[in-house]
């Protein structure tokens, strides 16, 4: 099984700032890699899938990067409706693997 | 507009049964597969199973496997999910998603259904 590791836990970063948050595969997940977005009492929301590519709908704020073992979601200028919780999904090899998650917290 | 709504949550005992069921709407339900991924009070998010188009392929997690049945009506556009010996472990919110690409399984999920909660408590 394919472990993924999502730090910081939580990042705390005020509107307006650029947030980045990474997630690490414990083998190479080449390029099939998704972030998703959680707000409480929602379920989540695809934002980018293929490592780099925003999903439809998705503001251009967010960008994806990276391939192998390292990624990074990156949100350019942080507005009040990104506070949210953050997963990194694998969907290389079977099982398919979530991360513990990032909780992106206003300072 | 996709819709995926989930049903069939609630309190279970340990040891016991629940089938959920998601019903889907919106899209060309037997062009993709489908998939339940639960989440534990206040925990992350954990695949459980998959399905293929046709329903002949199925995938499960270790921690549900031998216990949970994935199925599909794709005359009704309705996933399923048949949990026996329930463990007080497997109270979570499931949710019904959907594949973003269309034939093949084992993707992300572009649609997720609002979740149905299942309490397994004594």
């Amino acid at each position: 099984e394919i472990v993924m590791t999502q730090s910081p836990a939580t990042l705390s970063v005020s509107p307006g700032e650029r947030a980045t948050l990474s997630c690490r595969a414990s083998q190479s997940v080449n390029s099939n890699l998704a972030w998703y977005q959680q707000k409480p009492g929602q379920a989540p929301r695809l934002l980018i899938y293929g490592a780099s590519i925003r999903a439809t709908g998705i503001p251009a704020r967010f960008s994806g990067s990276g391939s192998g073992t390292e990624f990074t979601l990156t949100i350019s200028s942080l507005q009040s409706e990104d506070f949210a919780i953050y997963y990194c999904q694998q969907y290389n090899n079977w099982p398919i693997t979530f991360g513990q998650g990032t909780r992106l917290e206003i300072k | 507009e996709v819709q995926l709504l989930e049903s069939g949550g609630g309190l279970a005992q340990p040891g016991g049964s629940q089938r959920l069921s998601c019903a889907a709407s919106g899209f060309t339900f037997t062009s993709y597969a489908l998939n339940w991924v639960r989440q534990a009070p206040g925990k992350g998010l954990e695949w459980v199973s998959s399905i293929s188009v046709s329903g002949t392929t199925t995938y499960y997690a270790d921690s549900v496997k031998g216990r949970f049945t994935i199925s599909r009506d794709n005359s009704k556009s309705t996933l399923y999910l048949q949990m026996n010996s329930l463990r007080l472990e497997d109270t979570a919110v499931y949710y019904c998603t959907k594949d973003r690409p269309v034939w093949t399984e084992g993707w992300d999920y572009d649609y997720w259904g609002q979740g149905t909660l299942v309490t397994v408590s004594s």
